[in-house]
């Protein structure tokens, strides 16, 4: 089963627009990741955010956590053509938080 | 160390024949996870290893499947008999605590 699930599942901006995707899952975590695929590939780890912590950068993305509302949001801000991929946000749960369970993915079209 | 290495890339086996694939972690890497994704889904969790051993298996992985990670390097995961809904592309990542690197997959068709 999947913990976590995307909104929107599709997205298609302009290049130089801002993406924002937004992640809402089920139970208590440890710490929320996102992570992104370029078609046929594995994923890449993005940004890891601690349920501790309310916002996160590094680079272009930002990353948002409400615990209280179980949900997080990764914005890309100033998007490229090479932005296009999937997107996944993955939460760690189980014993000792190493088990990490990801969404269904939005998928994100950048046109040049 | 270039990465989390899956071999072969692409498998395809008639039904009912048995597959292994092999994963190459990252060597400093004490975790190893298998992962199987569908068309448009997101990865879904198989099992994964500490060291040599293996910690968690999902309600997913049937009889058909076993994994093993021998002396804590490398891991082989075997689908026996496959069936057509087996056909997938198998992830496998390597981690030494938060975050994971993914190969880049290895893909089965069952045909």
């Amino acid at each position: 089963s999947q913990q976590g699930e995307e909104d929107p599942q599709a997205l298609s901006i302009q290049e130089g627009e801002n993406a924002t995707m937004n992640c809402s899952y089920k139970t208590s975590i440890n710490n929320l990741q996102w992570y992104r695929q370029n078609s046929g590939r594995g994923l890449v780890h993005l940004i890891l955010i601690r349920s501790n912590e309310r916002e996160k950068h590094s680079g272009r993305l930002r990353v948002t956590l409400d615990t209280s509302k179980k949900s997080s949001s990764l914005l890309i801000t100033a998007s490229r053509a090479a932005d296009t991929a999937s997107y996944f946000c993955a939460t760690d749960v189980g014993t000792g938080g190493f088990k990490t369970i990801f969404g269904a993915g939005t998928r994100l079209f950048v046109k040049a | 160390d270039t990465g989390v290495s899956q071999n072969p890339r692409h498998k395809i086996t008639k039904r009912g024949q048995n597959v292994t694939f092999r994963c190459d972690p990252i060597s400093e890497h004490n975790r190893l996870y298998w992962y199987r994704q569908t068309l448009g889904q997101g990865p879904e969790f198989l099992t994964y290893f500490q060291n040599e051993a293996q910690l968690e298996k999902s309600r997913l992985l049937s009889d058909r499947f076993s994994a093993e990670r021998p002396k804590g390097s490398f891991s082989t995961l075997e689908i026996q008999r496959t069936e057509q809904g087996d056909s997938a592309m198998y992830l496998c990542a390597s981690s030494a605590g938060y975050g994971y690197t993914f190969g880049s997959g290895t893909r089965l068709t069952v045909v």
